[in-house]
């Protein structure tokens, strides 16, 4: 699978938008950009995710890179609730390009929201 | 309506002792997945099922883990003779399918906190 690169960290203050980047200069064709994030104590939680176009959802917009080497979290808002590691996860079909399953998790980004 | 469920939710166990993990996962959904959390690290796969294809179990890390599945519905993850490298949080998801035109996002359940002492 193809790599993602993303900060360690990054704060916010409440109320303020938040832009999450990714890299992902490795990218296949049929590599889709999946966002998830995770609160303390809880499973991760789908976020959004793309092919090549921008995408918008309730819970945020996703901005995708012309060469599609990048890509950008947008939290409109950030709220206290929004405070969670971010994974940015790029994936594939398997062998045989039949079907898209597991995800390969890195380390992603720990958000802090501050009041 | 009920997500994906895990039970136990937590479980102490000596080394050397065999456990047993259980996952419901949304009704309806063909695909069930089991990762591991190590602390502090990210999620590693585990094993996939999709309907009634071979399972992937390539990311089981050694023959002490074993995982089956009935049908579409629950899964148990057995690890035997547990080690305390074992200890990690267990989370399980499902999606409703993983065809090539779905690439369905992957719902979690909280995860068993597995501690081997």
């Amino acid at each position: 699978d193809a790599k993602t690169t993303q900060p360690n960290s990054m704060e916010s203050n409440e109320e303020e938008p938040v832009h999450l980047p990714c890299n992902h200069s490795t990218i296949s064709g049929t590599d889709y950009i999946h966002w998830y994030r995770q609160l303390p104590s809880q499973g991760p939680e789908y976020v959004i995710h793309g092919l090549t176009s921008n995408v918008n959802n309730r819970m945020a917009s996703l901005a995708i890179a012309e060469d599609r080497k990048s890509s950008t979290l947008i939290l409109h808002r950030a709220t206290l609730r929004d405070a969670a590691v971010y994974y940015c996860i790029l994936r594939g079909p398997n062998a045989g390009g039949t079907s898209y399953g597991k995800l390969t998790f890195g380390q992603g980004t720990i958000l802090t929201v501050h009041p | 309506g009920a997500g994906v469920s895990q039970s136990p939710s937590n479980k102490v166990t000596e080394k050397g002792k065999d456990v047993e993990l259980r996952c419901d996962p949304i009704s309806g959904h063909t695909a069930l997945y089991w990762y591991r959390q190590r602390l502090g690290q990210g999620l590693e796969f585990l094993i996939y099922f999709q309907g009634n294809s071979a399972p992937d179990k390539s990311g089981l890390p050694s023959d002490r883990f074993s995982a089956e599945r009935t049908g579409e519905s629950v899964s148990t993850l057995t690890i035997q003779r547990t080690q305390q490298e074992d200890s990690a949080v267990y989370l399980c998801a499902s999606s409703p399918r993983s065809g090539a035109g779905g690439n369905q996002p992957q719902h979690f359940g909280d995860g068993t906190r597995l501690s081997i002492l």
